[in-house]
């Protein structure tokens, strides 16, 4: 079993509706998870990180983490066609000061 | 991660050759990250160093492959004997402390540099 699992996607959404990403992790003691936006050929850049159960909300984005099923998700709202990229899923592993990440899932907004 | 500063960005190394890339972390941080990037594929782990020691290259092949981060000047991988299959994108990233909850941390990633194996 992969430590970070993401649905490869491509996952495509209207312009203006809500993309819902989802992640799943292995090690249960995990207590920091990051969500990162990449581009095509350039760098990762970070949208959220979220410590605790439950919602945080920032601006058009909110991250989602539920920790007894291992399970954090991002919602991107109003969606644009800015928003069409790469998004990657990473988790801090117990014990660990490295951050393990997911494939990424692809997202495409269409007009 | 505008701070974080790699070099070059993009290297063309024959077989057999050396490819060298190195990372300045933005200023304050003393912790560096190396990930490795084949293309379609997502970030893999390599090593993570502080000022002077290699604290989990748990992700770093274990032949050809070395990683430094001296007192002085930036961190470096070097990859020996390049092969076809080391043709990626490798980024680095820099934070001040250990990511986490404790400290409320997190990485920034450099632009990457592209290595290409000809």
């Amino acid at each position: 079993q992969k430590e970070v699992e993401q649905n490869s996607g491509p996952l495509s959404v209207p312009e203006g509706a809500i993309a819902s990403l989802n992640c799943t992790y292995s090690d249960r003691g995990s207590q920091s998870f990051f969500w990162y936006r990449q581009y095509s050929g350039k760098s990762p850049e970070l949208i959220m990180s979220i410590y605790s159960n439950g919602d945080k909300e920032d601006g058009r984005f909110t991250a989602q983490l539920n920790k007894a099923s291992q399970y954090v998700s991002l919602l991107i709202r109003d969606s644009q066609p800015s928003d069409s990229a790469t998004y990657l899923c990473a988790v801090n592993l117990v014990g660990a000061s490295k951050i393990i990440f997911g494939s990424g899932t692809r997202l495409s907004i269409r007009p | 991660n505008a701070g974080v500063m790699q070099n070059p960005r993009h290297l063309v190394r024959r077989r057999g050759q050396e490819a060298r890339l190195r990372c300045s972390p933005m200023k304050g941080h003393s912790h560096v990250y190396w990930y490795r990037q084949l293309p379609e594929e997502g970030l893999k782990f390599m090593v993570y160093l502080q000022k002077e020691n290699i604290i989990d290259e748990s992700g770093m092949p274990k032949e050809r492959f070395s990683a430094e981060f001296p007192k002085e000047g930036p961190s470096i991988l070097r990859i020996q004997q390049v092969v076809r299959g080391d043709s990626a994108a490798y980024f680095c990233a820099s934070s001040p402390s250990p990511p986490g909850r404790a400290t409320g941390n997190t990485i920034y990633f450099g632009e990457g540099s592209w290595l290409t194996v000809v």
